[in-house]
């Protein structure tokens, strides 16, 4: 059974600073991973997805990177923000045959102090 | 814009009693999700459907059940609420190949 885990739990930075956080999966065998974010209280944005063949994916100060034989993923985030401030989720979707379910991590929740 | 409606933000219930929780979602999208979200857990599937009148068990279907007459509408119905239901509620949608879009969630709480 596929089980996703996500570290560290939580995270506080100052502003300005460069971040990663980390996801990992027991089964390798995945057809795409995905982050989201959630705010408190409200449901989920989806920002970055990578499909099973790819290794990266990037939009704006967010980078994700795939590493699908060690079982592994990471968010990259430059020059953080406050704004940044939020709960992030890592997904992955184990295969077609499963139609479009998604399996979550725990999620990494993110202060960033100005 | 994606929009995926929840019926209620919050909700407050008392042990025993039948609860209903809607989602309707406006962009046709076959494959309909209900999650449930509690601290330190992640998300969890409880039911899901890719049709209508269709529906599977996810991870956790126990002490819930789902209906889904019309494509954009997907119910999750709670026959007996009991105080370890008491949850964040998600419904998502989306197609096969594409992400999944998320409502905002209601918090339910069971007394």
């Amino acid at each position: 059974k596929q089980e996703v885990t996500q570290i560290p739990a939580a995270l506080s930075v100052p502003e300005g600073e460069n971040l990663v956080l980390n996801c990992s999966f027991t089964d390798s065998a995945i057809y795409n991973l995905q982050w989201f974010r959630q705010d408190p209280g409200k449901g989920l944005t989806s920002l970055l997805l990578i499909q099973s063949s790819q290794r990266e994916q990037t939009s704006g100060r967010l980078n994700a990177s795939l590493d699908k034989s060690s079982g592994r993923s990471t968010l990259y985030i430059a020059a953080s923000q406050p704004g940044d401030s939020a709960t992030y989720l890592c997904a992955v979707r184990p295969g077609l045959e499963y139609g479009n379910k998604l399996v979550f991590g725990a999620g990494t929740i993110l202060r960033v102090k100005s | 814009d994606v929009k995926v409606t929840q019926s209620s933000r919050y909700l407050v219930k008392r042990t025993g009693e039948k609860v209903f929780l809607e989602c309707v979602q406006d962009m046709d999208h076959e494959n309909m999700f209900w999650y449930r979200q509690d601290p330190g857990l992640g998300l969890r599937l409880i039911y899901f459907s890719y049709d209508v009148k269709m529906k599977e068990k996810g991870d956790i279907p126990e002490g819930y059940s789902v209906s889904r007459e019309k494509k954009e509408r997907f119910s999750l119905i709670l026959e007996s609420a009991s105080t370890n239901q008491t949850s964040m509620y998600l419904c998502a949608m989306g197609r096969d190949t594409d992400t999944q879009y998320f409502g905002p969630g209601t918090r339910l709480t069971v007394l």
